[in-house]
């Protein structure tokens, strides 16, 4: 069965700290990855796509790696912005159909 | 510049009544469109996809339904809503059929049945 997990739920940090949020997937076969960032509210945003071939795609402060291998990858925050607080979603594609499997999220709260 | 819209925003309705949500598109032609739902907890489901006008793909049997009557117009209804058809509705658009095309979402509708 095709699934993306993230870890952790949910994660508090505060401002000017770096933090990393994980995705595990299953999905097959694999297409491509993305994160997502989601403000309450609103619809997601795309941050990053990475592809097979790619281990790591940087978008400003947020860096996501892939390791297709295992099956994993990260999205790493540099030096963290109030405007951060939202939800970070992992987006597995698989390569056939309309094949985008979802992760849960990961909440995560900048404090000042 | 592209951009898509969906409305109400949000909305309370009764179990049993029925459902419209809108979605539309501009600054672009013969988009593939998207419905999802999103539970608290839970990652995105997608509900149906549409390649073109009249043209709707349903990837989850539900309570709900979904119309295309024109090429950047999306509609999501239902004859009797559920109060397990609470959630967060969003809408999406993307240039071309398959994963290698991102996907853009609209503002999203919070559907609270009661």
């Amino acid at each position: 069965k095709n699934q993306v997990e993230q870890s952790p739920q949910s994660l508090i940090i505060l401002e000017g700290k770096n933090c990393t949020l994980q995705c595990n997937y299953t999905v097959s076969p694999f297409s491509n990855l993305r994160w997502y960032k989601q403000d309450t509210g609103r619809g997601p945003v795309s941050l990053t796509i990475m592809t097979f071939s790619e281990n790591t795609k940087s978008n400003g402060r947020y860096t996501a790696t892939l390791d297709a291998d295992t099956k994993q990858s990260s999205l790493h925050i540099t030096a963290s912005q109030l405007s951060d607080s939202a939800s970070y979603i992992c987006v597995v594609s698989a390569n056939y159909g309309q094949n985008f499997v979802f992760g849960p999220g990961t909440r995560l709260s900048v404090l000042p | 510049s592209q951009t898509i819209h969906q409305w109400p925003a949000t909305l309370v309705q009764p179990v049993g009544s029925p459902l419209s949500l809108e979605c539309t598109v501009e600054g672009t032609s013969n988009p593939n469109l998207y419905w999802y739902r999103q539970a608290a907890g839970r990652g995105l489901q997608l509900l149906f996809y549409s390649v073109g006008i009249g043209q709707i793909s349903s990837e989850v049997p539900q309570n709900l339904s979904a119309s295309r009557p024109q090429d950047r117009q999306f509609i999501l209804s239902s004859k009797k809503l559920l109060l397990s058809d609470s959630g967060f509705y969003l809408c999406a658009w993307s240039k071309g059929q398959g994963s290698t095309y991102e996907q853009y979402f609209g503002p999203g509708t919070r559907l609270t049945v009661t």
